[in-house]
């Protein structure tokens, strides 16, 4: 599987601020997926980025909020814009496995706390 | 609505025992599902998965088994061991969109 980092690791931030999430993979791949954790709840998809083209965002989800880029097939970053304390999250990047692509392979996470 | 479902919260079982996680599923489409683990602060880790064709997979410790026509999959760890402590997540898929359907997960504790 591909390995995935993530930067920051963790952050506190104030409310009406933005913080962007950068996602780098040592293998070039085709999708990059964001899904964020709720404390006590499962992992909900945000959006899939895919390299050359915008962002797929799911229902609940929009640009304005989530602003996502997708240079090239090795890097992402996901923006969390204008945060509110329900913000509060783990955001996790994933990706799919480079042999298996019936797998999802997720980065360490960025543990986000809003004031 | 949940479409897959974890039922129980939380397991507790002692060191060398065998544990079962349970996971129910109410779509008839999916024809993959994976087993994650997860730790505080970390991102999940993929366990073991299988695919709707097959009703058992192993691998070392871990073993897989589907029961298509309950929509029933459960996960056996054995022997149980303290680092298998951890938050084991349920995951599905099914057709054209391979996009994953999570359940809320089941917290194991392993005691020595």
């Amino acid at each position: 599987s591909a390995v995935i980092s993530q930067k920051p690791s963790r952050d506190i931030c104030q409310r009406g601020t933005s913080l962007t999430i950068q996602c780098q993979v040592d293998s070039q791949v085709t999708m990059m997926f964001w899904y964020r954790q709720q404390p006590g709840q499962s992992l909900t998809l945000i959006a899939t980025a895919n390299q050359g083209s915008e962002a797929t965002y799911e229902s609940g989800f929009v640009i304005d909020k989530f602003p996502i880029s997708r240079p090239n097939l090795t890097f992402s970053t996901l923006t969390v814009s204008n945060m509110s304390p329900e913000d509060s999250s783990i955001y996790l990047c994933s990706v799919l496995g480079l042999a298996d692509q019936e797998t999802q392979y997720f980065g360490p996470g960025t543990r986000l706390l809003v004031l | 609505d949940q479409q897959v479902k974890q039922n129980s919260p939380s397991l507790s079982v002692q060191e060398g025992r065998i544990s079962i996680l349970n996971c129910d599923y109410t779509n008839s489409m999916f024809d993959y599902f994976l087993w994650y683990k997860k730790y505080p602060a970390e991102g999940p880790t993929f366990l073991i998965s299988i695919s709707s064709i097959k009703d058992k997979n192993e691998d070392g410790r871990f073993t897989v088994f589907l029961n298509k026509s309950a929509k029933h999959l459960s996960l056996h760890i054995v022997p149980s061991q303290p680092g298998d402590s951890a938050v084991y997540f349920c995951a599905a898929k099914a057709g054209n969109n391979r996009k994953l359907i999570w359940g809320l997960g089941t917290s194991l504790a392993v005691n020595p």
